[in-house]
C-alpha cells in the first residue's frame, strides 16, 4: 500500500533564506507525486506535481521539488522564502495500483519570519 | 469562475441529528471526492466518485453516505453524527475519472462541530 511521510511538523525559516519541506513516500509501482498548500481558512491549492521526466519540477509561486527515486523523496524547495509563504504544506502520492486513491501526508507548517 | 463550492462553511449540531453537506463543481469534472482533515493526520479520504452513480469507499467511510445523481453535485450525508466526526471537511474534484495523474481542485472546507 502506498504511504507518504512528512517528517517535520513545522519548519521555521527567515525571510530571504532558502526553504526545504521534506517528503518521503512508499509505493509498489511508479509514484505520482504532488504538493499542495493550504492558507488559513482556505482549501488546498495545487503547487506542483511529478508524473514523469525531469526530476526537478517547477511550480507556482517560485516553488520547485526534486524527485529522488533512490531515496524515495520529493522535497519541496524555494531559493528565497517570503513571509507570505507561511502556510500548511501537504505532500501527496498516488499510483496506478493504488485503488484510484491519493494519499496525503500529515502536513508541515511553514513559518517564515520577517 | 471555475470552482468547487461547499455549504455550509460552518456547522454546529448535536449527536444523532442528520445533516448534509453539499458540494458542487462547475468544471464538468468526472471525479469527486470527500476528505476530512484532522490535526496530525492530514487529509483522509471518506468517499469518492468516478462518475454519475459510481461511488466507492475511501479510507474512513464509517458513519458517512454519499450520492452522485448529477455530475456536478456530490453531497456528504451524516445520518447520525457523533462527536468523533467533528472535523474539517473538504470536497475535491478532478477532470479525469481516475485522477492518478491529475490535479485535484478543492472546495473551501466545512468546519463541523458535533456536540
Amino acid at each position: 500500500a502506498q504511504s507518504v511521510a512528512q517528517p517535520e511538523d513545522q519548519v521555521n525559516v527567515a525571510e530571504g533564506n532558502p526553504l526545504t519541506v521534506k517528503c518521503t513516500y512508499s509505493v509498489s509501482g511508479n509514484p505520482y507525486l504532488f504538493w499542495y498548500v493550504q492558507y488559513p481558512n482556505r482549501g488546498l491549492q495545487f503547487l506542483l506535481k511529478y508524473i514523469t521526466g525531469d526530476n526537478l519540477v517547477k511550480g507556482s509561486y517560485g516553488f520547485e521539488a526534486e524527485f529522488n527515486k533512490s531515496q524515495t523523496s520529493f522535497h519541496l524547495k524555494k531559493p528565497s522564502a517570503l513571509v507570505s509563504d507561511s502556510a500548511l504544506y501537504f505532500c501527496a502520492v498516488s499510483e496506478l495500483t493504488g485503488g484510484f486513491k491519493t494519499i496525503f501526508g500529515a502536513g508541515t507548517r511553514l513559518f517564515v519570519k520577517a | 469562475e471555475a470552482q468547487v463550492t461547499q455549504n455550509p462553511r460552518y456547522l454546529i449540531t448535536v449527536t444523532g441529528k442528520k445533516l448534509t453537506v453539499t458540494c458542487s463543481q462547475n468544471m464538468n469534472h468526472e471525479y469527486m471526492s470527500w476528505y476530512r482533515q484532522d490535526p496530525g493526520l492530514g487529509l483522509r479520504q471518506i468517499y469518492y466518485s468516478m462518475n454519475v452513480e459510481v461511488t466507492d469507499k475511501g479510507d474512513v467511510p464509517e458513519g458517512y453516505k454519499v450520492s452522485r445523481k448529477e455530475k456536478r453535485n456530490f453531497p456528504l450525508i451524516l445520518e447520525s453524527p457523533s462527536p468523533n466526526q467533528t472535523s474539517l471537511y473538504f470536497c475535491a474534484s478532478s477532470s479525469q475519472a481516475v485522477p492518478v495523474f491529475e490535479t485535484q481542485y478543492f472546495g473551501p472546507g466545512t468546519r463541523l462541530l458535533v456536540l
